[in-house]
């Protein structure tokens, strides 16, 4: 079974709106990390927000924050104020706690954000 | 800049060669992973090394090996190259092995196989 889904498709968004990127994950474990990165066409993999599984707040780094719903086992990604230079790949990705030391990032397929200017 | 080096960005070889990517981690990270990202297969974990040893293997084929060196860097060697080993290869490090510490990837080395 898949661990990570990421089922939309290509998504666009106009500049300086706010775009949500869905992403649900499926864990039997009490404890687990979920992360999302940025892939733009140069290639590297962009490291842009954490939340763990025990975390009470949404976590917030800048125009990006986290709708975690963890009742429904989903982590949208909300990149706020769309600049053209978030035309990407995003990839939602996730740790589990109980494998200890193992503990690997297993990734989604990932989504496509295109910003129109 | 995630602190992650790998080299090189780009290998052109043929196949049934054999290649050697190289990765150093970020300062104190202990932790180093190799992925493998194909347009068919998606982010495939490959193994991982914690501190020189072996914690964990993914889809690695038995023609691919690795190792993490006392200085924490790690190669990832590929041998009889076939076709589809072509993609791009990423590093990455964490300065922890739990849950809650993140990855930070390199840019990746792109293999093209001929």
């Amino acid at each position: 079974a898949q661990k990570i889904t990421q089922t939309q498709p290509g998504m666009f968004v106009q500049e300086k709106e706010a775009v949500t990127l869905d992403c649900t994950y499926d864990t039997s474990d009490p404890s687990y990390g979920l992360f999302w990165y940025k892939q733009p066409s140069s290639g590297e993999m962009i490291f842009l927000i954490y939340q763990g599984s025990y975390d009470q707040q949404n976590a917030t780094e800048g125009r990006y924050s986290l709708n975690f719903q963890k009742a429904r086992k989903s982590a949208n990604l909300v990149i706020s104020a769309s600049q053209l230079g978030d035309s990407a790949m995003y990839f939602c990705a996730m740790r589990e706690g109980t494998t200890g030391a193992n503990s690997k990032l297993t990734f989604g397929k990932g989504i496509t954000l295109s910003v129109r200017p | 800049d995630s602190g992650v080096t790998q080299t090189p960005k780009h290998l052109i070889t043929a196949t049934g060669q054999r290649v050697t990517l190289r990765c150093s981690p970020r300062s104190g990270d202990l932790s180093v992973y190799w992925y493998q990202q194909s347009l068919d297969q998606g982010l495939q974990f490959l193994i991982q090394y914690y501190n020189g040893e072996e914690r964990a293997k993914g889809n690695i084929l038995e023609r691919f090996s690795a190792q993490q060196f006392p200085d924490l860097h790690s190669e990832l060697n590929l041998s009889s190259l076939e076709l589809g080993d072509s993609a791009l290869y990423f590093c990455a490090s964490s300065v922890g092995i739990t849950y809650n510490s993140p990855l930070h990837f390199g840019n990746g080395t792109r293999l093209t196989v001929t």
